[in-house]
């Protein structure tokens, strides 16, 4: 199966902007990955951010957006607050087969 | 307000047996791909199998295939996860997890002698 790869851990200041990114084993991240954004803190359930790409739910906060960049899909958080500090997933779709990423770590200091 | 709620997880010995089950309110569920996602203790989360809206699809990872089964019932809107030769490796909380974005909570399976 394919692998997905992300930054294992970045840092932001409050108020500062953070780009995450997830990418495939198999070449370049499309559309066709169907790439899914997952925010996941300690002791609790995930809750899911992105679809496709690009697409908030409406309990998605205003400041993460999706897209896809340099091959990649990219999960931007703009204006960071500090209850934004936890586990970020992505996702990636392979015919049905679906995997996740490791998860990247973000500490707000 | 949407509802996901998992059950049936247990302590079982290696090669032991489980089912899984996931019922799902608040949403359309007949319409939703549905996943099983589990994280065993500090780590990361795996995906585990899905299935398509009618059941007629259903995808595995590969370490579970011929070992684990999913399944759904749209009139009871629940999906289930048969578990067999069970593994210590395969300890972990288990998500349920609609394509529509919705996770519950978990239910936790532990394979131990």
């Amino acid at each position: 199966q394919a692998v997905v790869t992300q930054e294992p851990s970045l840092t932001v200041s409050p108020g500062g902007t953070v780009t995450l990114t997830c990418g495939s084993s198999t070449g370049a991240v499309t559309s066709g990955h169907y790439p899914y954004w997952f925010q996941q803190k300690p002791g609790q359930a995930p809750t899911t951010l992105i679809h496709h790409v690009n697409n908030k739910y409406s309990w998605t906060p205003a400041r993460f957006s999706g897209s896809l960049l340099g091959g990649k899909a990219a999960l931007t958080l703009s204006g960071a607050q500090p209850e934004d500090e936890a586990e970020y997933y992505c996702l990636l779709v392979y015919n049905g087969v679906v995997v996740f990423g490791g998860g990247t770590k973000v500490t707000i200091l | 307000e949407v509802h996901l709620v998992e059950s049936g997880g247990d302590l079982v010995q290696p090669g032991g047996s489980l089912r899984l089950s996931c019922v799902a309110s608040g949403f359309t569920f007949s319409s939703a791909w549905m996943n099983w996602v589990r994280q065993a203790p500090g780590r990361g989360l795996e995906w585990v199998a899905n299935v398509n809206p009618d059941g007629s699809g259903k995808y595995y990872m590969d370490s579970v295939k011929g070992r684990f089964t999913i399944s759904r019932d749209n009139d009871k809107n629940s999906v289930y996860l048969e578990m067999n030769s069970l593994r210590a490796e395969d300890t972990a909380l288990y998500y349920c997890f609609s394509g529509v974005g919705h996770w519950g909570q978990g239910t936790l399976v532990s394979v131990s002698a």
